[in-house]
């Protein structure tokens, strides 16, 4: 069965750095393009960032380009969120998901939380 | 940016009730839109993609229609288990925008 798995997450001062993991098994991994979702506490959901299968395609959010870099190893079925100049405003539970083109996110992962504070 | 602006924020309904969630998007979508619910606690589920279609293992009773600008997610008779926040995405470009979000409450 197709799983997604965050890990990374945890408490970091602003300014600092932090890289989210998403393991993926149970499909084949190379096939798909994989995307970024955050959601702050009491909020709706965030659309960050999206990668191609190859990883030579990537996309994001205004609100952190520039800061946060996607990328991904097929060969390790995993993917990656390196977060730098973190702010509070970036304090969410983060979802990695896997994409169909023109169709949306079909399975999710449990999120892993971030919390920037001082 | 594509925005994506939902209707209503929540809705108190009773088990049995039918329930229609809109989404209307800022530019013209064709029918690149996906619904999602999602419960407290937990990651979004795929209920609806391409505006119109069921997403495998979704009951029946969940059914969306629409296109172009103006979207609507429709519960035809609300069970238990129904009772979740839902969101529309469309996913004609990116940023692939998602609404605010619907609550849908127990009466």
């Amino acid at each position: 069965q197709v799983q997604l798995v965050e890990s990374g997450g945890g408490l970091v001062k602003p300014g600092g750095s932090l890289r989210l993991s998403c393991a993926a098994s149970g499909f084949t991994f190379s096939d798909y393009y994989m995307g970024w979702i955050r959601q702050a506490p009491g909020k709706g959901l965030e659309w960050v960032s999206y990668i191609s299968i190859s990883g030579d395609t990537i996309y994001y959010a205004d609100s952190v380009k520039g800061r946060f870099t996607n990328s991904r190893d097929n060969a390790k079925n995993s993917l990656y969120l390196q977060m730098n100049s973190l702010r509070a405003e970036d304090t969410a539970v983060y979802f990695c998901a896997r994409g169909i083109i023109s169709v949306g996110l079909d399975y999710w992962g449990q999120g892993a939380l971030v919390t920037v504070s001082s | 940016d594509i925005q994506m602006t939902q209707s209503p924020s929540s809705v108190s309904a009773s088990v049995g009730d039918r329930v229609a969630i809109t989404c209307r998007a800022s530019q013209y979508i064709s029918t690149y839109l996906a619904w999602y619910q999602q419960k407290p606690g937990k990651a979004p589920k795929l209920l609806i993609y391409a505006a119109s279609s069921l997403q495998s293992g979704v009951p029946s009773r969940f059914s969306g229609s629409g296109s172009g600008t103006d979207f609507t997610l429709t519960i035809s008779s609300l069970q238990s288990e129904d009772f979740a926040t839902y969101y529309c995405q469309q996913v004609n470009s990116f940023p692939a925008t998602f609404g605010g979000g619907s609550k849908v409450e127990i009466k």
